[in-house]
C-alpha cells in the first residue's frame, strides 16, 4: 500500500545515456512533482504537474523531461547524461490546493561515471 | 531567487534537552511555512506547518513565526535520539521562474540527539 513509489532505487549509468525514472501514487492526488536532491542535501524542484499544467523550473537543462500518461504516473527522462546530474531524485505527490502535504517517494539515488 | 536559509549544523543536544531549529527567509510574499523531516537515505516527510504569527504546538514539536523578521523555528522539547535527522525548512514560493506556488526548501538543519 506504498503511497508514492518510484523505480529503481538505484541507478548507475554512463556519461552520455539516456534514462528514466519512473513514479507512481495511489493517492488520488492531482498534483505532482520532481525534486533534485545535491550531494550537500539540498532539496530543489524541478517540475510540478496539475492536470496537464507542466510547470518548469527555469534552472533545470532542457535535457530533463517529464512524461505523465496519466494522474497517478509522473516519469522522469534525461537524455544526455553529465556528471552533474549525479544526485538523489524524489517524486512527490499533494493535493492541488495544498501544495505542502507533500507525500516523498523513497528517492532514486542516480550517479552518472 | 527566492531564498530560505538554515544553518547547516550539525546541532548536538543531549537527550532530554530542548532542540531548536531556525530559518529565514527572504520572500515577504511567502504566507506559508513548513517543517520537513529527513532521516538519513529516507524522503522527507511533513511534520510541521504554520501560517500565523506566533507559536503553534503539536506534541513534543513548537512552530514559531515572525512574519516581521521573517523568521521561522522549530523547538523539539523533550528530545529524544529517535529525533536525529536532518529538518527542512520550507516556504510557498510567491515568486516567479517556475517556482511560484511551490515549495522552496532550505538546506537543512543536521541534528543530533545524544542519549
Amino acid at each position: 500500500d506504498t503511497a508514492v513509489s518510484q523505480t529503481p532505487k538505484y541507478l548507475v549509468t554512463q556519461m552520455g545515456n539516456d534514462k528514466s525514472i519512473k513514479c507512481e501514487q495511489n493517492l488520488g492526488h492531482d498534483t505532482m512533482y520532481w525534486y533534485k536532491q545535491d550531494s550537500k542535501k539540498f532539496l530543489k524542484i524541478m517540475f510540478s504537474y496539475n492536470n496537464k499544467e507542466l510547470i518548469i523550473n527555469e534552472t533545470v537543462p532542457n535535457r530533463f523531461s517529464p512524461k505523465s500518461p496519466d494522474k497517478a504516473h509522473l516519469n522522469l527522462h534525461i537524455n544526455s547524461l553529465e556528471l552533474g546530474d549525479s544526485a538523489v531524485y524524489f517524486c512527490a505527490s499533494s493535493p492541488r490546493d495544498r501544495r505542502a502535504e507533500a507525500f516523498f517517494g523513497q528517492g532514486t539515488r542516480l550517479t552518472v561515471v | 531567487q527566492k531564498e530560505v536559509e538554515q544553518n547547516s549544523g550539525p546541532l548536538s543536544v543531549p537527550e532530554g534537552a530542548i532542540a531548536s531549529l531556525n530559518c529565514t527567509y527572504s520572500d515577504r510574499g511567502s504566507q506559508s511555512f513548513f517543517w520537513y523531516r529527513q532521516y538519513s537515505g529516507k524522503s522527507p516527510e511533513l511534520i510541521m506547518f504554520i501560517y500565523s504569527n506566533g507559536d503553534k504546538e503539536d506534541g513534543r514539536f513548537t512552530a514559531q513565526l515572525n512574519k516581521a523578521s521573517q523568521y521561522v523555528s522549530l523547538l523539539i522539547r523533550d528530545s529524544q535520539p529517535s529525533d536525529s535527522a536532518t529538518y527542512l525548512c520550507a516556504v510557498i514560493s510567491s515568486g516567479y521562474g517556475g517556482s511560484q506556488g511551490n515549495l522552496i526548501f532550505g538546506k537543512g538543519t543536521k541534528l543530533s540527539v545524544k542519549p
